[in-house]
């Protein structure tokens, strides 16, 4: 079956250091791998994505993601956390169903950056 | 420049109960996605409209219909309410997207509740 796994519920990380929201993935053929983030009381908001090229991804607001192919996964990083980065994070893969596309989401990771 | 509206933000209806919900997509963007997101989950595919047709669908039953207007504007529509159908329904706007590989912008949602 394809789909996406976020194995982490929540990740508590101290301001100013790296931060990872790990993302791996079963599908067939080649992923399209998506990153967005949903702050309370917003709208889901596009961070990058991955559909080809190089395998590290540079997206919004400082965030960059990198595509393992060998290991499917697509982990979230951040060199340096924000207090503002908080919110809830979700990865997404494009798979194809009986010959319809439909982009399957993990279930997120609450992100906590703690002062 | 607009993003993509939603209307209306809440919304109770009764099982049994049949519900219209709309959408507007940012300025430019022909494509309109619809997904459920339940309560502490990841959002699930609906289905995704192009030029006035239903292009590609998730797993989701027949009580679940849409319509797109000529101005790119949506309408999902929910048949024979179900209490499971109480969610946050999102719409996501993007510009020729014929297969999930371009972003998606996301609006703030409408929260349903069957009673």
């Amino acid at each position: 079956a394809q789909s996406v796994a976020q194995p982490e519920d929540q990740v508590n990380v101290a301001e100013g250091n790296p931060l990872t929201v790990k993302c791996t993935y079963s599908v067939s053929g080649n992923p399209y791998l998506f990153w967005y983030v949903q702050y309370p009381n917003r709208g889901l908001q596009f961070l990058l994505k991955y559909i080809t090229g190089d395998n590290l991804v540079k997206g919004s607001y400082g965030f960059e993601a990198e595509f393992n192919k060998s290991q499917t996964s697509f982990h979230l990083k951040k060199p340096s956390a924000l207090v503002s980065d908080s919110a809830l994070y979700f990865c997404a893969v494009r798979a194809v169903m009986d010959s319809n596309y439909q982009l399957i989401w993990g279930a997120g990771t609450k992100l906590i950056i703690k002062p | 420049d607009a993003g993509v509206t939603q209307s209306p933000t809440h919304l109770i209806k009764t099982r049994g109960q049949q519900v219209t919900l709309r959408c507007s997509p940012k300025s430019g963007h022909d494509t309109v996605s619809w997904y459920q997101q339940a309560l502490g989950q990841g959002p699930q595919f609906i289905f995704q409209y192009y030029e006035e047709e239903e292009r590609q669908r998730g797993n989701f039953p027949d009580r679940f219909s849409g319509h797109q207007f000529p101005n790119y504007s949506s309408e999902l529509n929910v048949n024979a309410l179900l209490l499971g159908d109480s969610a946050l329904y999102l719409c996501a706007s993007s510009l020729r997207d014929r297969g999930f590989s371009e972003t998606q912008y996301f609006g703030p949602g409408t929260r349903l509740l069957v009673l």
